[in-house]
């Protein structure tokens, strides 16, 4: 099947600070990436659809300027975490839309808050 | 009319049992109807996947049964292993949704050697 790749897997960082998260598709084009968020023995909750080229759509309750998300290519959307508390610690997934809507998911990043 | 409703929540299935998963959906726009496996700590993967054209789709050990009418689908595991012990979610989404997967709260099983 078709690849997603994330980095960093895993990130800790302080208090205040900002993270980037990045999500490839490593061997096809995908306009349309989602940003999930997946807290302990529940389900995935959709953060935002990442478009190629223009701004994402963000689901309600998600704060966008606290979440920004930039797909500046056909393969690659990046997550940034700005001044991240430690209640952002979290799972966070991506997946990346592919022909025939098959979706394909990354292998997740572990983000800790200090 | 978004809600994918999943059950059970959990499930414990012996060695070489069927273990089957309950999936119903609410949209009748949605056209892919995907099955993921998710081990602790990791992204899901794509298990098996299944279209509205068809009533079942097999893939090794892994069947989906998928009723159109009652707008349900299901996922068997076959010969359930040790291995197969995981989360799995379901999920439904259509062309009009942009890809945008729409999930069951998940099961989590165990298979016991």
């Amino acid at each position: 099947g078709a690849v997603v790749s994330q980095h960093p897997s895993r990130v800790i960082c302080k208090s205040g600070t900002s993270v980037k998260i990045e999500c490839r598709s490593l061997d096809f084009q995908a306009t349309t990436m989602f940003w999930y968020r997946q807290f302990p023995k529940q389900s995935l909750m959709l953060m935002a659809t990442s478009n190629e080229g223009s701004k994402a759509t963000y689901e309600q309750g998600v704060e966008k300027d606290k979440f920004l998300i930039n797909h500046a290519s056909l393969t690659l959307s990046t997550l940034t975490v700005t001044s991240a508390h430690p209640e952002d610690s979290s799972f966070y997934i991506c997946s990346a839309r592919a022909a025939g809507n098959t979706i394909y998911f990354g292998e997740g990043s572990w983000l800790t808050v200090v | 009319q978004q809600q994918v409703k999943q059950s059970p929540q959990s499930l414990i299935v012996q060695k070489g049992g069927i273990s089957i998963i309950n999936c119903a959906y609410e949209n009748t726009a949605f056209d892919y109807f995907p099955w993921y496996q998710q081990f602790p700590g990791k992204g899901p993967a794509l298990l098996i996947a299944i279209r509205p054209d068809v009533s079942e789709k097999k893939e090794g050990r892994f069947t989906i049964s998928f009723n159109k009418s009652a707008k349900q689908f299901s996922l068997h595991i076959m010969d359930s292993q040790p291995g197969d012990s995981a989360t799995y979610f379901c999920a439904g989404t259509g062309s009009g949704n942009t890809g945008k997967l729409i999930f069951g709260q998940g099961t989590t099983l165990q298979v016991k050697p």
